[in-house]
């Protein structure tokens, strides 16, 4: 079965550079999460996007935007980046409303240098 | 959110049952119990739903009793490869996003 798509898996960027990481939901998902998950630390929500209209936000810093595309693929772009960014960033995807379950890509893990 | 407490770390053995619990003293009326399993450098995997009593898949049961202030997650015959970190969630469905708390590191010992 078809599942969440991240590209890339792998990015190392230098301090006050920006990063663009993309995010391919499962066929017919209509909704994208985005969450980032540091060393040792447990996943935190960013933001989610449903029918390509932001749909909630979290503790996303201000230099970071996404959307989500016609495709309902979406785009994570960071800039200014720094160190405390580096972080595994998981997009997941579901089903519209009253989703029960969140299918999570396998992550782009970001190093910032 | 209601909040939740889980243990920190569990250790078992394999082929042995595992049951961990996680508090929600604050559960609203219209929050649903779920858990997750992550494994190391992975996204996290739904493993289980549910709103009150009993709800058993393929994988594991989860036991919720009637005043819905605790539930506990039962995997059957733990084997190595069950060695993850499981988050347990509350919340209502309908598209939200997933509030992670400190999971449980559970280590299956051969």
């Amino acid at each position: 079965a078809a599942g969440v798509i991240q590209s890339p898996r792998h990015l190392i960027k230098e301090k006050r550079e920006t990063a663009t990481l993309k995010c391919y939901p499962i066929p017919r998902h209509d909704t994208v999460y985005w969450y980032q998950q540091g060393p040792g630390q447990d996943p935190q929500f960013l933001i989610s996007f449903y029918e390509k209209m932001q749909s909630d936000k979290g503790s996303i810093p201000d230099r970071f935007s996404a959307q989500q595309f016609s495709d309902y693929h979406s785009e994570l772009n960071m800039s200014s980046l720094e160190l405390g960014d580096s972080a595994l960033y998981f997009c997941a995807s579901s089903f519209g409303a009253g989703a029960d379950e969140q299918y999570f890509g396998p992550g782009t893990r970001l190093t910032v240098t | 959110l209601a909040k939740t407490t889980q243990p920190i770390s569990m250790d078992s053995y394999e082929g042995q049952e595992v049951n961990i619990t996680c508090s929600h003293n604050n559960i609203a009326t219209n929050d649903y119990i779920t858990w997750y399993q992550q494994f190391p450098s992975q996204g996290p995997r739904f493993i289980i739903q549910g709103y009150k009593t009993k709800v058993t898949n393929e994988v594991a049961s989860l036991f919720i009793p009637a005043d819905r202030k605790s539930s506990t997650l039962s995997l059957p015959r733990v084997s190595l490869s069950d060695t993850a970190v499981y988050y347990c969630l509350v919340g209502e469905l309908v598209g939200e996003k997933l509030t992670f708390g400190t999971g449980t590191r559970l280590t299956i010992i051969p």
